[in-house]
C-alpha cells in the first residue's frame, strides 16, 4: 500500500516562529487533506488540497501531486498551534484513506 | 448537531465482552468512515460506507470487528469478545460525498475504548 512519511517528526517552536511540515508519499493520490490534532485529540481540518496552494490565515498548503509531496507553511506561530498535525492521502480508485506518521509541535511562550 | 457525534466518549469494558460504538454522521453525508487511533500513532482506516452499504471493509483486523449503517446515516461499530489490544481511540468521519472536494471528511471527537 501507499506510504506517507512526515517530517520532521517532532518540532519545538518559539512563539511568532515559522515553519514548514513535509508530507511525502509513495503513489498518485486524488485527495489530500491536512489535519491539526489538538492535546484534547480533535483533529481539526486544516486543507483539502489534492494539489495547488491554498492559505487560510497564518497557514497555507502547497501539494505537487506529480512530485508527491506536500507542505503545510506555519507563519507567526502561537501556543495554540501546538498538537500534531496529519497528512492523510487517498490513491485513485480507492476510497481507504492513509494517514502520515505525523509531526508533533510544541509552541513554547 | 453540526459536526459528527459519537457515544460513548469513553467506554471501559473488560476482556471478552461486547461493545458497540457509535457514530451520528453529518446531516445529508454519505459517505462514513471508522478509524481507530493508538497512543502515538496516526489513525488507521477500517471501513468506508457509501450509503447504508459498506462499499470497503479492508482495515477491519479480523472478523470480530464488525459495522452497520442500516439506513445511511447512523452507524455502530461492534466488536466482540474484545481483547486487551483492542484498546484504542476510535474515530469516525463523514464526507458529503466520495467524489472530488465533496470527498473532505470531517471527524468526530472519538470514543475512547478500554479493555481490562
Amino acid at each position: 500500500g501507499i506510504q506517507v512519511e512526515q517530517s520532521p517528526p517532532d518540532l519545538i517552536l518559539q512563539e511568532g516562529a515559522n515553519s514548514t511540515l513535509r508530507c511525502n508519499f509513495s503513489d498518485s493520490v486524488n485527495n489530500l487533506q491536512w489535519f491539526h490534532q489538538n492535546p484534547w485529540g480533535q483533529l481539526i481540518n486544516l486543507f483539502y488540497i489534492p494539489s495547488g496552494t491554498k492559505q487560510n490565515g497564518r497557514l497555507s498548503a502547497t501539494t505537487v501531486a506529480t512530485e508527491r509531496y506536500s507542505l503545510l507553511y506555519i507563519s507567526s506561530s502561537q501556543t495554540t498551534d501546538s498538537g500534531v498535525y496529519f497528512c492523510a492521502v487517498r490513491t485513485l480508485g480507492y476510497q481507504k484513506v492513509t494517514f502520515g506518521t505525523g509531526t508533533k509541535l510544541q509552541v513554547i511562550p | 448537531g453540526a459536526g459528527v457525534s459519537q457515544t460513548p466518549s469513553n467506554k471501559v469494558t473488560e476482556k471478552g465482552k461486547y461493545v458497540e460504538l457509535r457514530c451520528d454522521p453529518i446531516s445529508g453525508h454519505t459517505a462514513l468512515y471508522w478509524y481507530r487511533q493508538s497512543l502515538g500513532q496516526g489513525p488507521e482506516f477500517l471501513i468506508y460506507f457509501q450509503g447504508t452499504g459498506a462499499a470497503d471493509d479492508s482495515g477491519l483486523p479480523n472478523d470480530r470487528f464488525f459495522a452497520v449503517r442500516p439506513e445511511g446515516s447512523v452507524s455502530t461499530l461492534k466488536i466482540q469478545r474484545t481483547e486487551r489490544g483492542d484498546s484504542a481511540v476510535y474515530l469516525c468521519a463523514s464526507s458529503l460525498s466520495p467524489r472530488g472536494t465533496a470527498n473532505e471528511q470531517f471527524f468526530g471527537p472519538g470514543t475512547r475504548l478500554t479493555v481490562l
